[in-house]
């Protein structure tokens, strides 16, 4: 068990949808990471958080957001959902901004039909 | 992109040294080798890292050649629960990690 709790574990949902992935980091750490893994993208980086703040920026599609809130727990946000988004989407969460060891949840399995 | 070339895949005895290759030609001197693993779609798993000398931990050994410009995993006595995806990544402090393609690892009883 890495302590990166991810909710819920499996998503279906159809085209044009709304989706919220939630991720609550280890105790203590401050910077949350969100991946993207699909069969032919391999695992992606789609965006990093620290402390409430947005740190870096991967290839995350503009319909996707992300936030992080004061208890430091984030949510990924995916809009205008197609097919091509159905992926595993990982949380991982490292103690700070600079720190490249990161403990990964187990992930949210979505399927967009 | 990749910094790093590995193997797509490799079988290893269950009980022998799984030895897994990862060449980085292009390493800059501030730039780590991390290795990742991730077991049949689980979250990855950190391993171990290094800069230009060689670590070991409780799970492996990271052997780093002296330009550094190759590196090798090693699972000194592998287990059928060490069958997983590993990932050779270089990096340098607070950049993003590329996981690239990584090599399948088999033990096989």
């Amino acid at each position: 068990d890495s302590g990166v709790t991810q909710t819920p574990k499996h998503l279906i949902t159809a085209t044009g949808q709304r989706v919220t992935l939630r991720c609550s980091p280890r105790s203590g750490d401050l910077s949350v990471y969100w991946y993207q893994q699909s069969l032919d993208q391999g695992l992606q980086f789609l965006i990093q958080y620290y402390n409430g703040e947005e740190r870096a920026k991967g290839n995350i599609l503009e319909r996707f957001s992300a936030q992080q809130f004061p208890d430091l727990h984030s949510e990924l946000n995916l809009s205008s959902l197609e097919l091509g988004d159905s992926a595993l989407y990982f949380c991982a969460s490292s103690v700070d901004s600079l720190a490249n060891i990161q403990y990964f949840g187990a992930g949210t399995r979505l399927s967009v039909l | 992109d990749a910094k790093t070339t590995q193997p797509t895949s490799m079988d290893c005895a269950e009980g022998r040294a799984a030895n897994l290759p990862c060449n980085h030609s292009t390493i800059s001197g501030n730039e780590y080798v991390y290795w990742y693993r991730q077991i049949h779609s689980q979250g990855p798993q950190y391993i171990i890292h290094g800069l230009k000398n060689n670590e070991t931990n409780e799970m492996a050994s990271l052997i780093i050649t002296e330009d550094r410009k190759s590196s090798t995993l090693i699972l000194p006595h592998a287990t059928l629960r060490d069958t997983a995806v590993y990932y050779c990544i270089v990096v340098s402090t607070g950049n993003q990690f590329y996981f690239g393609t990584g090599t399948s690892l088999t033990v096989i009883p």
